[in-house]
């Protein structure tokens, strides 16, 4: 079965500081997209990074970059700069080939403090 | 961005009835959208799979019969609950994916919160 591990239900980070989401992922297929949601008290999906398998070069949007370490099938969120709005569910998940249909971690909470 | 939109956000409904909730892309023509579950603090659970024009594929342990999806075009699908049980009570997730993006980046809807008394 295709699973996504996220091993960390819980974390804390000071704001400003910087914190890394894990999370690891099992799968035989060699096309495949991984991705980073994150899920406010709103409920609202929000789309953070998204890394092509094929890609070597680990992806950035600002604040947030990604360790992807495909031979170890890892995918960690790094949040720089953390801000009080970064608080927040952080689900790890990928899609595979053609299908596009999401396999999702259990989650992590981030909690931010002030 | 590409925006998705769910009505109802709330519905409470007594059990026995049924309850339909529109998933609607508003700029953009999904081919494909999804329908997800999820209970307090727990992570989003596929339930199916709709493409326009087609039968949903459910996914294993979803009753098709409970859960009518229908996809009737490319910016709208439908998820109704059937004969709704208070176990049905849940937060309810769409998504749809763009139309030939590489990508297969799937956009979210709002929710909708099921509670059934």
């Amino acid at each position: 079965a295709q699973t996504v591990t996220q091993s960390q239900p819980e974390m804390s980070v000071q704001e400003a500081e910087t914190v890394t989401l894990s999370c690891t992922y099992d799968t035989s297929e060699s096309d495949y997209y991984l991705f980073w949601y994150k899920q406010p008290p709103s409920r609202q999906m929000i789309l953070v990074i998204r890394q092509e398998a094929y890609k070597q070069q680990n992806a950035t949007e600002n604040r947030f970059s990604v360790n992807f370490q495909k031979a170890a099938k890892s995918f960690s969120l790094k949040i720089s700069d953390s801000q009080l709005g970064d608080a927040a569910m952080y689900f790890c998940a990928y899609t595979i080939g053609a299908g596009n249909m999401l396999t999702f971690g259990g989650g992590t909470r981030l909690m931010v403090k002030p | 961005g590409a925006v998705v939109s769910q009505h109802p956000s709330r519905v409470i409904c007594k059990s026995g009835t049924s309850v339909k909730i529109e998933c609607r892309s508003l700029d953009f023509q999904a081919t494909t959208m999804f329908w997800y579950r999820q209970f307090p603090k727990q992570s989003l659970m596929l339930m199916a799979t709709s493409n326009e024009g087609s039968k949903a594929t459910y996914e294993q342990g979803v009753e098709k019969d409970k859960f009518l999806i229908n996809h009737a075009s490319l910016t709208l699908s439908t998820l109704t609950v059937t004969s709704a049980h208070p176990e049905d009570s849940s937060f309810y997730i769409c998504s749809a994916s763009l139309v030939g993006l590489a990508g297969r980046e799937q956009f979210f809807g709002p929710g909708t919160r099921l509670t059934v008394l």
